[in-house]
């Protein structure tokens, strides 16, 4: 396990469609975060899971998107009825509990892209 | 890859230069901050980070100033490598929550 692996790197799909992406974070890492990239931006906290519990979520995350980390270990993130808009890369990071979340490691991300 | 950050402001320097990057934070009860250095078609990498009750903080090759009487923070990063080339990013947190603010970025050029 050498790191955050997401899947898959790339989408494409079509306005009004679902997707979903995985996140496997580094083994026993037990935070895990969800933050949204768009170019020229720095990237947007979405959502943060300590082990299965989702304990904070932003105003950005609507009722179309949704996380979920069932076992505690891989997350995965849906969006509903994509809209042009929901076009971004999105990252996951993963942390052991610490003083700081300092020790968050970002994956590679997934680039969305809805046409 | 793809491009992080296609309109970002530019910071070119000459190999082996001194280069520092600027920010500034927003948000007074932030009590960390923390730089991270993204590469192209990568995610973000964590370089350095300090909490709010020190004003100077070194690691390797880099360092980092905080000045909160007017929020402001910079990385400096000594004799600049080729490799130093990315987009650099300040994050701003505070204890207890775990969604960091990042800046909106600065790209970094180095000049061989």
């Amino acid at each position: 396990d050498t790191g955050v692996s997401q899947d898959p790197r790339h989408k494409i799909t079509k306005r009004g469609q679902n997707v979903t992406f995985r996140c496997d974070p580094i083994s026993e890492h037990n935070r895990l975060y969800w933050y949204r990239q768009t170019l020229g931006q720095g990237p947007e906290f979405l959502t943060y899971f300590q082990n299965e519990a989702q304990l904070e979520k932003s105003r950005l995350l609507s009722d179309r998107f949704s996380a979920e980390r069932p076992k505690g270990s891989f997350s995965t993130l849906e969006i509903q009825r994509t809209e042009q808009g929901d076009s971004a890369m999105y990252l996951c990071a993963s942390s052991v509990p610490g003083k700081l979340n300092t020790e968050a490691f970002f994956g590679q991300g997934t680039r969305l892209t809805v046409v | 890859g793809e491009s992080v950050g296609l309109h970002l402001p530019t910071l070119s320097v000459q190999e082996g230069d001194n280069s520092i990057i600027n920010c500034a934070y927003s948000n007074s009860a932030s009590d960390y901050f923390i730089w991270y250095k993204q590469e192209s078609g990568k995610g973000p990498q964590f370089i350095i980070d300090i909490r709010s009750n020190m004003d100077k903080r070194q690691g390797q090759r880099v360092t980092v100033l905080l000045n909160k009487t007017v929020k402001h923070l910079s990385l400096q990063i000594a004799a600049t490598q080729p490799g130093d080339s990315a987009v650099y990013f300040c994050a701003e947190g505070i204890t207890g929550r775990r969604a960091l603010t990042f800046g909106s970025g600065t790209r970094l050029q180095v000049q061989p």
